[in-house]
């Protein structure tokens, strides 16, 4: 089974910083399962980006994602005030889906 | 607008059984696959189950395996969870989720807003 490690757990920035969270697979991983989501607190998860690096739908291009093989990165070129939330990265294979543990991007 | 509601959460004791449902509109449900991901008090989120669009393929986290049992009606647009001989770490709200398989995207793209599980005596 692939467990996803995200990290760091914890970031604390200000509005207008960049945000670079990483999400670490225990083995090679397809890009093409790999999703990214955000959370606040009280709502449901929302997708973000697919595919490691394609946007979904209302996903504003601040946000973007990269990487392959193990490791994997979602970066928000500029926070704003709705960006601090919680960001989990996913993969699905072997008719299993995962989460890593979250990072969760906090107002410095 | 695509809507997951789901409903049939609440108190149950250890070793006790509910039955959630989610009701979905907005999308063709009995071409959709669904899942449901719950999430346990301040932690993060865990996959359960799944089931295909035609219920020919399910599959289970081992850590609900036996215990708990995906449906879904697709004459309802409605899909089920089944809950028995739940334990205290079942306790979190549960989502339903809509897996879509297209072309690059694999992705939970549509989520309910849950609805709250709390095992306790």
């Amino acid at each position: 089974e692939i467990v996803l490690t995200q990290s760091p757990g914890t970031l604390s920035l200000s509005a207008g910083e960049r945000a670079t969270l990483s999400c670490r697979a225990s083995q090679s991983v397809s890009s093409s399962y790999l999703a990214w989501y955000k959370q606040k607190p009280g709502q449901a998860p929302r997708l973000l980006i697919y595919g490691a690096s394609s946007r979904a739908t209302d996903t504003p291009d601040r946000f973007s994602g990269s990487g392959s093989g193990t490791d994997f990165t979602l970066t928000v070129s500029r926070l704003e005030p709705e960006d601090f939330a919680v960001y989990y990265c996913q993969h699905y294979g072997s008719s299993s889906w995962t989460f890593g543990q979250g990072t969760k991007v906090e107002i410095k | 607008e695509v809507l997951l509601v789901e409903s049939g959460g609440g108190l149950v004791q250890p070793g006790g059984s509910l039955r959630l449902s989610c009701a979905a509109s907005g999308f063709t449900f009995s071409t959709s696959s669904m899942n449901w991901v719950r999430q346990a008090p301040g932690k993060g989120l865990e996959w359960v189950s799944y089931i295909s669009s035609s219920s020919s393929t399910i599959y289970y986290a081992d850590s609900v395996k036996g215990r708990f049992t995906i449906s879904r009606d697709n004459a309802e647009n409605s899909l089920y969870l089944q809950m028995n001989s739940l334990r205290d770490e079942d306790t979190a709200v549960y989502y339903c989720a809509r897996w879509r398989a297209q072309g690059k995207m694999h992705t939970f793209d549509y989520w309910g807003q849950g609805t709250l599980v709390t095992v306790s005596s």
